[in-house]
């Protein structure tokens, strides 16, 4: 099984300041099939990175991702307030096809 | 619009049995594989299972395996989770979510939730 650890547990930051998550998988993830989503309390969560570095469908430019092997990042450029959430990322290159335990991103 | 939606959760005793179901509307699909996400109670999101468009290719998590079985009907556009031998560790919120035409496990369109909750 492909254990990934997300960085950090809780990030605390203001609007319109630049965020980085991290996601370190146990193994290198095959094909570069690692996600990230957002979600929000009593929400659907939402795609918003696949295949590593590509946006889902409708997600702005602000939120970008990159990496390859065993280490990722999720960046988003300058915060929003909608942003405020929580982020997991995944990977489904081989099963089972688990989650990170999430990043907090809350206010300052 | 791409919609998913939940039903089939409540109550349950352990040990007892569960039938979830997932109606989609909006897209084409048998062109798509399908996924089950839960998330229990302060936890985060874990995944349960995965199915092929045509059924060909079905995965579980280690957790219910052997316990859980997923399913599609592609001529009602309907997903299904069949959930036996239930523990209080099954309490969460289950959610149906759309997967990739070309890979399982990836989720881009998910549905509110059902809520199972275990209780004696």
């Amino acid at each position: 099984e492909t254990v990934l650890t997300q960085s950090p547990g809780t990030l605390s930051l203001s609007p319109g300041e630049r965020a980085t998550l991290s996601c370190r998988a146990s193994q290198s993830i095959s094909g570069s099939y690692l996600a990230w989503y957002q979600h929000k309390p009593g929400q659907a969560p939402r795609l918003l990175i696949y295949g590593a570095s590509s946006r889902a469908t409708g997600i702005p430019d602000r939120f970008s991702g990159s990496g390859s092997g065993t280490d990722f990042t999720l960046t988003i450029s300058r915060l929003e307030p909608e942003d405020f959430a929580v982020y997991y990322c995944q990977q489904y290159g081989r099963s089972p096809f688990t989650f990170g335990q999430g990043t907090k991103l809350e206010i300052q | 619009e791409v919609q998913v939606v939940e039903s089939g959760g409540g109550l349950v005793k352990p040990g007892g049995s569960l039938r979830l179901s997932c109606a989609a509307s909006g897209f084409t699909f048998s062109g798509y594989s399908m996924n089950w996400v839960r998330q229990a109670p302060g936890k985060g999101l874990e995944w349960v299972a995965s199915i092929g468009s045509s059924s060909g290719y079905i995965y579980y998590a280690d957790s219910v395996k052997g316990r859980f079985t997923i399913s599609r009907d592609n001529a009602k556009n309907s997903l299904y989770l069949q959930m036996n031998s239930l523990r209080a560790e099954d309490t969460a919120v289950y959610y149906c979510a759309r997967g990739s035409e070309w890979v399982l496990g990836v989720s881009d369109h998910w549905g509110q939730g059902t809520l199972v909750t275990l209780s004696s």
